[in-house]
């Protein structure tokens, strides 16, 4: 089944510690990208990937790191997470931006 | 600035009726526009693309149309049901990356 899989589904965590979420797709996409969502505010991209080894800046990427070693796997890393980050995280893959994007099922994030 | 708007208020309409929806854009010259489906708790699906060069798109009981020059979309539902309740999504070609708008709240009551 073709599927972006992400984990974990909810974390609870506190300020400064170190955490990464997994996201994964099995479906050969070369682009692939990780957005955050807030009331009021929809989904805003914090990075997105081209290809392995080609990642670039979203519009909220301030506290956020990614990497793409491999083109299945693009992993969420948060180093030193702050309340402000307390969101729920998708990630999403796609042949290319102009074709549709498939998104996983969301990690709900709360940094206390 | 570049801005993504849809209705922010919810659309409450009558079970059989045709929902419209809006998505405006501006200071954006997109290639394309797609529109996603998102239900509670859950990531957005895909429904639909529309490409600059075409005006109208169809899948079933969906309809978008995208106009370049009033910088406008529009998404229809016809014969609509209490299962399409959900929040809709626009998104737009904003070079290397996809822009979502905020989206607009659907309800279908019977």
């Amino acid at each position: 089944e073709a599927q972006v899989t992400q984990n974990p589904r909810y974390l609870i965590t506190v300020t400064g510690k170190k955490l990464t979420v997994t996201c994964s797709q099995n479906m050969n996409h070369e682009y692939m990208s990780w957005y955050r969502q807030d009331p009021g505010l929809g989904l805003r991209q914090i990075y997105y990937s081209m290809n392995v080894e080609v990642t670039d800046k979203g519009d909220v990427p301030e506290g956020y790191k990614v990497s793409r070693k491999e083109k299945r796997n693009f992993p969420l890393i948060l180093e030193s997470p702050s309340p402000n980050q307390t969101s729920l995280y998708f990630c999403a893959s796609g042949p290319s931006t102009d074709y549709e994007q498939y998104f996983g099922p969301g990690t709900r994030l709360t940094v206390t | 600035s570049q801005k993504i708007e849809q209705n922010s208020e919810a659309l409450n309409i009558q079970e059989g009726k045709t929902a419209t929806l809006t998505c405006n854009y501006t200071n954006y010259s997109p290639a394309y526009l797609q529109w996603y489906r998102q239900d509670p708790g859950r990531g957005p699906v895909f429904l639909l693309l529309i490409r600059e060069n075409e005006k109208e798109k169809r899948k079933e009981r969906l309809k978008v149309t995208f106009d370049t020059t009033l910088k406008q979309s529009l998404f229809h539902i016809t014969a609509s049901q209490p299962a399409d309740s959900a929040t809709y999504l626009c998104a737009l070609e904003g070079g290397n990356k996809l822009v979502f708008g905020a989206g607009t709240i659907l309800r279908v009551k019977s």
